[in-house]
C-alpha cells in the first residue's frame, strides 16, 4: 500500500503559538484530507483538498495541496487548549483507496 | 455530511465471545468501511462493505473472524469473532461524500477484551 509520512509525532506547545504539520508521500494523491481526533471519538475532517496548489481555510485551521500531489501541510494559528487531540493526514489514492498518515499529538499548554 | 451513529459507542467482552457492532447513516451512500484502530495507532482498513453481496477483505483480514452484513444503502455490522486481548481496539465505521472524495466517521466502537 502507499506509505504516508506524518510528522512531527507528537508537539508541545504554548496556548497561543502556532502550530505546523505536514504529511509526505512517494506518491500522487486526488485529495488530502485533515482530520482531529478526540479521546475515545471517531475522527473528523477538518479540512478537504482537491487540487495541486490549492490553499484552504477553516477558521484558524488553513492546509495546502503541495504542487507536486505528494504532500500536504496543516496550519493552527494561535492555538488554544481545545486544539489538543491527534492531527491525521489521509490521501485519496487512485479515485480508489483512502491512506492515513501516523498522526501528530498535539499538546497545549494553557 | 451524512450523519453516521455507531453502537454500541464500547463495551468489554470475555475472550473467546464475539461483538456485532452496528453502523447506521440517516441517508444512502454507496460506499462504507470498516476501519481498525489499535492503542496509540492510525488506522487501518479492515473491509468495504458491499451492498448485497460479500464484503471485500484488506489482506491480514479474514472473513470468518470480521464477518460483515450490508443488507441495504444506509446500515451495515460489523462482527469481531472469538475475540483476543488482540483484537482491543476502536472499531469505525466510515462512509464517502457523494463524490467520493471525502470520507466521514462514526463515533467509533472502543472494544476492550479481557
Amino acid at each position: 500500500g502507499q506509505q504516508l509520512n506524518q510528522s512531527p509525532q507528537s508537539m508541545f506547545i504554548q496556548e497561543g503559538e502556532d502550530v505546523s504539520m505536514n504529511c509526505t508521500s512517494s506518491s500522487i494523491f486526488n485529495t488530502w484530507l485533515w482530520y482531529k481526533q478526540d479521546p475515545g471519538e471517531g475522527p473528523v475532517l477538518l479540512i478537504a483538498l482537491y487540487k495541486a496548489g490549492e490553499l484552504t481555510s477553516n477558521g484558524r485551521l488553513t492546509a495546502q495541496f503541495g504542487i507536486t500531489r505528494k504532500d500536504s501541510f496543516l496550519n493552527i494559528s494561535a492555538s488554544i487548549p481545545s486544539d489538543v487531540g491527534i492531527y491525521f493526514c489521509a490521501g485519496l489514492y487512485n479515485f480508489n483507496k483512502f491512506y492515513f498518515g501516523s498522526g501528530t499529538k498535539l499538546n497545549v499548554k494553557p | 455530511s451524512a450523519v453516521i451513529s455507531q453502537k454500541p459507542s464500547r463495551d468489554i467482552c470475555q475472550r473467546g465471545t464475539s461483538l456485532t457492532i452496528q453502523c447506521q447513516v440517516d441517508s444512502q451512500v454507496t460506499m462504507m468501511f470498516w476501519y481498525r484502530q489499535q492503542p496509540g495507532q492510525s488506522l487501518t482498513l479492515i473491509a468495504t462493505a458491499n451492498q448485497g453481496s460479500e464484503a471485500t477483505y484488506e489482506s491480514g483480514f479474514v472473513i470468518d473472524k470480521f464477518p460483515i452484513s450490508r443488507p441495504n444503502l444506509t446500515f451495515s455490522t460489523l462482527t469481531v469473532s472469538n475475540m483476543s486481548p488482540e483484537d482491543s481496539s476502536i472499531y469505525l465505521c466510515s462512509v464517502t461524500g457523494p463524490e467520493g472524495e471525502k470520507l466521514f466517521f462514526g463515533s467509533g466502537t472502543q472494544l476492550s477484551v479481557l
